[in-house]
């Protein structure tokens, strides 16, 4: 089966760069993705990453595979006040499977 | 916006009774999941539809049954509600779906919030 861990909570300044880590098991997943929930929102599709790259930058966001240790981390730069949501790694064979989310808090 | 649609945006019930969700794919994708969000087991997979066709079925409970219309549309029934039941239901959409393809991505529309008194 399936299980994907993420820390659960990220506290951030202002500013400065938030990295999210996630681990997964099924070395079959083909994709791994990143969505944002903010609160009383639905889950937003924020990036995705095909397993056989390492790497993957769109804007101020950085996807980093490492397929041997099965660990994916997200990496917000500059990240703002909007960026305060809960982000949900998930990994991916015909159906999504989601970790806990880490939940982001952005202080001034 | 990700041009999948669900209503209603909120539903109050009580135990016992049965409830619709309802869910529109966005405009070519053929296939519908539906997912449950709770407090106590997170996102959960329950099951996919394909042009029609279940294709796939998670911790669906056998109170709870899906059907996939030809226009497409979803449809999510919960039936002999309990508290335990109160959740938010989201369903995603994606151009493919076929057995074996993985490679489509899944957008997600707001989702339903349950809750069940």
């Amino acid at each position: 089966g399936e299980d994907v861990e993420q820390s659960l909570f990220l506290s951030v300044r202002e500013g400065d760069s938030s990295v999210i880590n996630c681990t997964y098991t099924d070395s079959s997943s083909t994709y791994l993705y990143w969505y944002k929930q903010e609160p009383g929102a639905g889950l937003q599709l924020l990036t995705y990453i095909f397993s056989n790259m390492d790497m993957k930058q769109d804007q101020r966001l950085t996807v980093l595979l490492n397929k041997k240790d099965k660990h994916l981390s997200l990496r917000i730069a500059d990240t703002q006040t909007g960026d305060s949501a809960i982000y949900f790694c998930a990994e991916k064979d015909y159906k999504l499977s989601f970790g806990a989310g880490t939940t982001v808090t952005v202080r001034a | 916006d990700s041009g999948v649609t669900q209503t209603p945006k909120h539903l109050i019930t009580a135990t016992g009774q049965r409830v619709t969700l309802r869910c529109s794919p966005r405009s070519g994708d053929l296939s519908v999941y539906w997912y449950q969000q709770s407090l106590d087991q997170g996102l959960q997979f329950l099951i996919q539809y394909y042009n029609g066709e279940e294709r796939a079925k998670g911790n669906i409970l056998e109170r709870f049954s899906a059907q996939q219309f030809p226009d497409l549309h979803s449809e999510l029934n919960l039936s002999s509600l309990e508290l335990g039941d109160s959740a938010l239901y989201f369903c995603a959409s994606s151009t493919g779906g076929a057995r074996g393809f993985t490679g489509d991505t899944q957008y997600f529309g707001p989702g339903t919030r349950l809750t069940v008194l």
